[in-house]
């Protein structure tokens, strides 16, 4: 069955990095993303990569797949008490099917 | 601006009304969808619309009712059926069903006293 699970919460110091970390179950996702979601708030699409792909870099972030253990990561360079906020992964098994979540991780940063 | 809108902010009704939360996007998205929110639960599907005048039933359509009159609105109605309405209710939009890139709206918390 469809499964995306990931660790509760995760806690840094400002100016360290961050990894997120996201595991999967169905072989046959396309798309994998990381949405932000800051208290109150609507989710902002981070980034995506799509399943054919090992890695992609954008700004501070990066992603990086393991399709053979279905795990995806989201590293956070110099972390900041703006990062501060709840991640979620998601995933998508191609055009026609919906997002599925996972329950999203906590991230508290400290200065 | 493009985006999505939700209202209200918050809401609050009392046990056996029926509530209708509103959703309306100018991103021409084809692709809507109504997401519930729980502590601890993640994001559940709760309907979705992926054209004019039609919708489908997601992972826990039970008490709740959608239409998709119009491409820009796609309404919930949170019905008394609902055994447990309270949580945090997100829309969010995309230019086709599936399509990259889901863009949300900033949600409406909803409270049932």
């Amino acid at each position: 069955g469809e499964d995306v699970e990931q660790s509760l919460f995760l806690s840094v110091r400002e100016g360290d990095s961050s990894v997120i970390n996201c595991t999967y179950t169905d072989s046959s996702s396309t798309y994998l993303y990381w949405y932000k979601q800051e208290p109150g708030a609507g989710l902002q699409l981070l980034t995506y990569i799509f399943s054919n792909m090992d890695m992609k870099q954008d700004q501070r972030l990066t992603v990086l797949l393991n399709k053979k253990d279905k795990h995806l990561s989201l590293r956070i360079a110099d972390t900041q008490t703006g990062d501060s906020a709840i991640y979620f992964c998601a995933e998508t098994l191609g055009a026609g099917t919906a997002l599925i979540f996972g329950k999203g991780t906590t991230l508290s940063v400290s200065s | 601006d493009g985006g999505i809108t939700q209202s209200p902010k918050y809401l609050f009704r009392k046990e056996g009304q029926n509530v209708t939360l509103s959703c309306e996007q100018n991103l021409n998205h084809d692709a809507m969808y109504w997401y519930r929110q729980d502590p601890g639960q993640g994001l559940r599907l709760i309907y979705y619309s992926q054209i004019v005048n039609d919708f489908q039933k997601g992972d826990i359509a039970e008490g709740y009712s959608v239409s998709r009159e119009k491409k820009e609105s796609f309404p919930l109605t949170v019905t008394s059926a609902q055994k447990n309405p309270t949580a945090f209710y997100l829309c969010a939009s995309s230019t086709q069903f599936g399509g990259v890139g889901k863009f949300f709206g900033p949600g409406t918390r909803l409270t049932v006293l």
